[in-house]
């Protein structure tokens, strides 16, 4: 049972280049979510999905986009890369949403933009 | 506005000293208040969920206490390996299941 696997552990990309990071999770979570992490700040949600085939913009969407492939991943596109984006970003799923439920996360992804 | 703040940012204490660690918030109801630890270049570890005043949780050297205003982490006879960044999470009632998180308490703990 590995929880929350994410790919690629590390990333540089130049400005404007695209990549998409990739999230599985093996424990038949319905909730998923994308939050990225900046030295000084807290976790910031950028997009969630609640259940397989649903997407839904968190605090901070401006500039990705998300796809809820099935109920086991859920991926995060970043369709033009600015150094903005640099960041550690973290996947994590629930078992439900809305109602009060642990959210575990995976060991997150190193994006470097120059 | 729901708000969370953690202090102080950085503790450092000696080994087997004993201390706490707060968590104060601001929501439109409480839901829900999680304690996660996280190391350095990992991703958060969940600890404890509580959800009304005057709950407690404990694990291993941790106890987690809840009030209408703010939460507590108290580490007792900490050891090394309990050195890690310790992160608050609130789920308010108009949030649906998002988290809202404070920004953590480094923890160093000295041999």
């Amino acid at each position: 049972n590995a929880g929350v696997t994410q790919t690629p552990k590390f990333q540089v990309l130049k400005t404007g280049q695209s990549m998409t990071l990739q999230c599985a999770q093996d424990m038949n979570h319905n909730s998923m979510y994308w939050y990225r992490q900046d030295p000084g700040m807290g976790l910031r949600l950028i997009y969630y999905s609640a259940s397989e085939g649903t997407t839904d913009k968190g605090e901070v969407p401006n500039g990705y986009n998300v796809s809820r492939l099935n109920k086991r991943e859920f991926s995060l596109r970043l369709e033009s890369a600015a150094p903005s984006q640099t960041s550690v970003y973290f996947c994590a799923s629930s078992e439900t949403f809305g109602d009060p439920d642990t959210q575990y996360f995976g060991p997150g992804t190193r994006l470097t933009v120059l | 506005e729901d708000q969370v703040t953690q202090s102080p940012e950085a503790l450092r204490l000696q080994e087997g000293e004993s201390s706490s660690l707060n968590c104060s918030y601001t929501v439109s109801g409480l839901r829900g208040l999680f304690w996660y630890r996280q190391d350095p270049g990992k991703g958060p570890e969940f600890l404890f969920t509580l959800y009304s005043a005057g709950e407690e949780k404990e694990k291993e050297r941790l106890k987690a206490t809840l009030t209408k205003k703010e939460s507590f982490l108290h580490i007792t006879a900490p050891k090394p390996e309990d050195s890690a960044t310790y992160l608050c999470a609130v789920q308010a009632s108009g949030s649906q299941g998002n988290l809202i998180f404070g920004k953590g308490t480094k923890l160093s703990v000295k041999p």
